[in-house]
């Protein structure tokens, strides 16, 4: 079983539709929950980090962690063509960080 | 302000051959990562640098695999030799902190392996 599971999608919405994106681990020792967001032929981008359980929301984004359960949510709403991209959520106790493998979200016009 | 510089962007070696990456992090970021993506995964620590020093290299092939980072700046990456299962992505990231959650990536030097 990998420390990270990430369905890899692909995943294709309409623009305007609510996207969400998840993540379970299993390794209970995760504080740091964080969601990147890679463009095709880019780097990973940070989007938003949460600590411990709870909600995070910053614009149309809002970032949900259960540790009870060892699941983690992304949210997206009002989906726009600019947020197709690959998701990749990540996690660690304190410095080494673990990648899933990414969901790939395409928005359509 | 300058994000993370990688170079060269693309290259295609044969297997047996030698290589080396190039990265220069961000102004005043003292942690350096080297992270290898294949294709469908999501990225993997190969080495982290805290200025000069490295802090962790647990998943680092050093049988082929090297990395230095010389005067806490600019670091390199070496594969000698190349095996084809090295094809992949090789991104460069920097964070101000040492245990940071806050990693600036560079564009990556995708490697193909032939």
């Amino acid at each position: 079983q990998k420390e990270v599971e990430q369905d890899p999608g692909p995943l294709s919405v309409p623009e305007g539709a609510i996207v969400s994106l998840n993540c379970t681990y299993s390794n209970s020792a995760f504080q740091y929950f964080m969601w990147y967001r890679q463009y095709s032929r880019k780097g990973p981008e940070l989007l938003m980090y949460t600590y411990s359980s709870g909600n995070k929301e910053d614009g149309r984004f809002t970032a949900q962690v259960d540790k009870s359960s060892k699941y983690i949510s992304l949210f997206i709403r009002d989906s726009q063509p600019s947020d197709s991209a690959t998701y990749l959520c990540a996690m660690t106790p304190n410095n080494d960080m673990r990648f899933g493998a990414g969901t790939r979200l395409t928005v359509k016009p | 302000e300058a994000g993370v510089a990688q170079s060269p962007r693309y290259k295609i070696i044969e297997k047996r051959q030698s290589v080396a990456f190039w990265c220069n992090p961000i102004s005043g970021h003292a942690t350096l990562y080297w992270y290898q993506q294949i294709l469908g995964q999501g990225p993997k620590l190969l080495i982290q640098f805290q200025n000069n020093g490295v802090v962790d290299d647990s998943q680092l092939p050093k049988d082929r695999f090297s990395a230095e980072r010389l005067k806490g700046v600019d670091s390199t990456l070496k594969i000698q030799p190349a095996k084809l299962e090295d094809s992949a992505v090789y991104l460069c990231a920097s964070s101000f902190y040492a245990a940071s959650y806050e990693q600036y990536f560079g564009p990556g030097t995708r490697l193909t392996v032939t």
